[in-house]
């Protein structure tokens, strides 16, 4: 069965660092999200993507974050200047065509900013 | 997007059926129902969905009423490893890129 990778499984990165959280979405999927969730709460979304360009962000998707699909099966997320309350499980996700109800996650990337 | 109402947790014994009712009173004419499951430490799930009767696979089904205000999740003879949170979702089924917007979901502790 397909299914959603992400790498790193586990980050650990100083505050004010630069980090990119790699996914690689089902192969013949078209649209791509990244969501989070800080320990204990809910899972947020932050921002959708689809025929290369943002469909959609959340208000925590801020000039800090980008995403970027930089090949064929590659989507990336990254925090430019991470800060200490962006410490969550960060999970990629992707959907087909007109099925964006049926997302398939990804294992998630722990991101612990220190 | 429809508001949902789903009890914060439930405890089962192993073996046993477990329901779990949503309510979803302001939900459209073209919305469906989906649930999401999603273990400790790992991304959410998508179990099932429906948009009205009775839909069922082989994990779980769901019974949605005609007036469709409200579905049941029901999970029959659970075990251990279904211990987890189920998250009940309204929306359009295929309204393009809109995100899932996850409540806080029904914390299921299976207990042997």
């Amino acid at each position: 069965e397909p299914e959603v990778t992400q790498t790193p499984s586990h980050q650990v990165t100083q505050m004010g660092q630069e980090v990119i959280l790699r996914c690689v979405p089902i192969s013949n999927h078209l649209y791509f999200y990244w969501y989070r969730q800080i320990l204990g709460q809910k899972v947020e979304f932050l921002v959708s993507f689809y025929n290369n360009e943002i469909s959609e962000k959340s208000e925590i998707f801020d000039d800090q974050f980008s995403v970027e699909r930089p090949d064929g099966s590659n989507f990336t997320l990254k925090i430019r200047s991470t800060k200490l309350e962006d410490s969550a499980m960060y999970f990629c996700a992707s959907s087909s065509e007109g099925l964006h109800y049926e997302q398939y996650f990804g294992p998630g990337t722990r991101l612990t900013v220190t | 997007l429809a508001k949902t109402t789903q009890p914060i947790s439930m405890d089962s014994y192993e073996g046993q059926e477990v329901n779990i009712t949503c309510s979803h009173n302001n939900i459209a004419t073209n919305d469906y129902i989906t649930w999401y499951q999603q273990f400790p430490s790992q991304g959410p799930r998508f179990i099932i969905q429906g948009y009205k009767t009775k839909v069922t696979n082989e994990v779980a089904s769901l019974f949605i009423p005609a007036d469709r205000k409200s579905s049941t999740l029901s999970l029959p003879r659970v075990s251990l490893s279904d211990t987890a949170v189920y998250y009940c979702l309204v929306g359009l089924r295929n309204s393009g890129n809109t995100p899932l917007v996850f409540g806080k979901g029904t914390r299921l502790s299976v207990i042997a």
